[in-house]
């Protein structure tokens, strides 16, 4: 167990629509990241926030937002959803080097 | 740009034997670090072994070890005596000094067989 969580495991929508994903990081990180693992794409890096704070941006797409909270826990929210954007959603916090991967949320759009 | 390559999409290895995973590396930064992650069928990442640009020895932790090679830019990682239990897909990944994303390799799926 990482210490990072996150819910739901497993979602499933249409097309459209709107989900939020939610991420809780392991106690005293400060630093959360959320990584999209599709079978095309592989593992990419979406977005990064640092105590509360926006740090880096990769391959996020403009319906895709993310938000971290002054209690560290963060969400990601994605609209408007398309077929391609099915794909296991991971969040991850940081020690010094490591991040730690929560298990991440299964994301299914029909 | 910064770009993992891992050349083996998949290897089989019987229950016992040492395997080692290969992973290249690519970029003009002098200081970066190296990981190496184990995603089981359950779809869970773990953390398995960092590496930093600037470390002398090469990292151990338990029956993983990696075998750093900086002018060659590769980063394998090594597996002792494996067991079933380590069949999985593995990643080797890359951050650089001052960017905290993690930059992935298209990884191996490692296949123990008893």
């Amino acid at each position: 167990d990482s210490g990072v969580t996150q819910t739901p495991k497993h979602l499933i929508t249409a097309t459209g629509q709107r989900v939020t994903l939610r991420c809780s990081p392991r106690s005293g990180d400060l630093s959360v990241y959320w990584y999209q693992q599709s079978l095309d794409q592989g593992l990419q890096f979406l977005i990064q926030y640092y105590n509360g704070e926006e740090r880096a941006k990769g391959n996020i797409l403009e319906r895709f937002s993310a938000q971290q909270f002054p209690d560290l826990h963060s969400e990601l929210n994605l609209s408007s959803l398309e077929l391609g954007d099915s794909a296991l959603y991971f969040c991850a916090s940081s020690d010094r080097h490591e991040q730690y991967f929560g298990p991440g949320t299964r994301l299914t759009v029909t | 740009a910064q770009k993992i390559t891992q050349t083996q999409p998949g290897m089989f290895v019987q229950e016992k034997e040492a395997v080692t995973l290969d992973c290249t590396y690519d970029t003009s930064d002098q200081s970066y670090g190296l990981f190496w992650y184990k995603q089981p069928s359950s779809g869970e990442m773990i953390f398995l072994i960092y590496q930093g640009s600037y470390d002398e020895q090469n990292a151990t932790e338990g029956r993983y070890s990696l075998n750093f090679q900086k002018a060659r830019k590769s980063a394998n990682l090594v597996i002792s005596a494996s067991q079933l239990g380590d069949s999985a897909m593995y990643f080797c990944a890359m951050r650089i000094q001052g960017a905290q994303k993690l930059v992935f390799g298209q990884g191996t799926r490692l296949t123990i067989n008893p």
